[in-house]
């Protein structure tokens, strides 16, 4: 069965400074991972997706994570946090095969500070 | 292109009511996701349409339901509504299986 783990349900940061969100995933078979972001009152926005090509991926606003086998990990990071990037984010990993069915983890609220 | 919407945003309903949940997906995607979001459980997978067909289906009891129609848009239907049901309900699209999901914006139900 897969599953999640972000550790930290809360990070503040202070604007400038490198955001490191953390992730490690459960899975018997390669996963497909995904972060994605929640702003206050709306849906999820993807961030990025990893689906087994490159292990460091690029997505949207910025970030990056890095898919890590040896370490179950797919920590999404940002050199610098804007304001904007205050947000709840999730990580979620999903099963290769016929599904969509996406499995998150508890969420990681992240604050900003000036 | 419009992304996916969801009516209504915000709803009320008192114990033992029944409610539905519509959810119009992106031109052209052919899969629907239903998810709920409490603060308790997270977000977890309700079901799952593909072509009018249910797909996968998450651990909830029976009185959540849904449904695609050949247009692709889909309800989920909830019946005898208990306050552990107020949640922020998620509906999301993607062209096919193992394709990107896009979320739409939920409607948030709250059972007095």
């Amino acid at each position: 069965a897969q599953s999640v783990t972000q550790l930290g349900s809360h990070v503040s940061v202070s604007e400038g400074a490198l955001v490191l969100l953390r992730c490690n995933y459960s899975s018997s078979v390669p996963p497909y991972l995904f972060w994605y972001v929640q702003y206050p009152n709306q849906g999820l926005q993807l961030l990025l997706k990893y689906t087994s090509a490159a292990t460091l991926v690029k997505g949207i606003n910025g970030f990056e994570a890095e898919f890590k086998k040896s370490e179950t990990s797919f920590h999404l990071t940002k050199p610098s946090a804007h304001m904007r990037d205050a947000a709840e984010y999730f990580c979620a990993v999903s099963v290769r095969g016929a599904t969509n069915k996406l499995i998150f983890g508890t969420g990681t609220l992240l604050a900003v500070q000036p | 292109k419009a992304g996916v919407t969801q009516t209504p945003r915000y709803l009320i309903k008192t114990r033992g009511q029944q409610v539905t949940l519509s959810c119009s997906p992106i031109s052209g995607h052919r899969s629907v996701s239903w998810y709920q979001q409490t603060p308790g459980q997270g977000l977890q997978f309700l079901f799952e349409y593909f072509s009018e067909t249910q797909r996968n289906k998450g651990n909830f009891p029976g009185r959540f339901s849904g449904r695609q129609f050949s247009n692709s848009r889909s309800e989920m239907n909830v019946s005898t509504l208990e306050l552990g049901d107020s949640a922020l309900y998620l509906c999301a699209s993607s062209l096919d299986q193992q394709e990107t999901q896009y979320f739409g914006p939920g409607t948030r139900l709250l059972v007095l």
